[in-house]
């Protein structure tokens, strides 16, 4: 079946420093991938999402590449800041209704 | 941001008793889900809808009954409640399938 991969947390980063979460995933179909992003005590947001091979997704700072090749979707951001504090969840989508997650990667930047 | 909101955001019951999470969206969206998050294993698909009266199971719908009787409103229903559904409930929106999903600000509940 469908699923996705995503390094272990918790992450404990220094305000300025260069994060990446990895992800992998596989999948059946053609998929679309996605990063959500949930602050503490909220919701999920769709923080960005890329929907064929070479595709970049971008979002406040945040970038992944659809890699088909290697099945992956790794985020990074070049310099952190003390509100990226959060639980990154990546995903993926087929050709139906489901969204498969990861377990989450919780991510604390210290000041 | 998308129109969601989730009711009750907060709630303590007792095993064996029923209970009942609303979702509601302003957006008029097709698709309604309705996922539990626990440590370790990210968000998990309990139940879906696809139109009014039109609903499917997930991966973890043991235990669980939905209904949607309107297009806004996505009721998610523990006939009698047990402390493994102890969970943040989210419920989610979108457009379309494979579509990006909106999600709404998340009910706890606690099964004593």
């Amino acid at each position: 079946g469908d699923s996705v991969t995503q390094m272990e947390g918790p992450v404990t980063l220094s305000e300025e420093a260069c994060l990446t979460i990895n992800c992998t995933y596989t999948a059946t179909g053609y998929p679309s991938l996605f990063w959500y992003v949930q602050y503490p005590g909220e919701g999920l947001q769709l923080l960005l999402k890329a929907t064929k091979a070479d595709d970049k997704g971008s979002n406040k700072g945040f970038e992944a590449t659809y890699r088909k090749e290697t099945t992956s979707f790794h985020l990074e951001k070049g310099s952190v800041q003390v509100s990226d504090s959060a639980v990154y969840f990546c995903a993926l989508s087929v050709s139906d209704y489901k969204l498969s997650f990861g377990a989450g990667t919780t991510v604390t930047v210290r000041a | 941001d998308a129109g969601i909101t989730q009711s009750p955001r907060h709630k303590v019951t007792e095993t064996g008793t029923p209970v009942t999470l609303r979702c509601h969206q302003t957006e008029n969206h097709r698709y309604m889900y309705w996922y539990r998050q626990d440590p370790g294993h990210g968000l998990r698909l309990i139940h879906y809808s696809y139109g009014v009266k039109d609903t499917d199971k997930g991966e973890v719908s043991d235990g669980y009954s939905v209904s949607r009787s309107k297009t806004e409103d996505f009721l998610l229903t523990l006939e009698s409640a047990t402390s493994s559904q102890t969970s943040v409930y989210f419920c989610a929106i979108s457009e379309a399938v494979g579509d990006t999903q909106y999600f709404g600000p998340g009910t706890r509940l606690l099964v004593l």
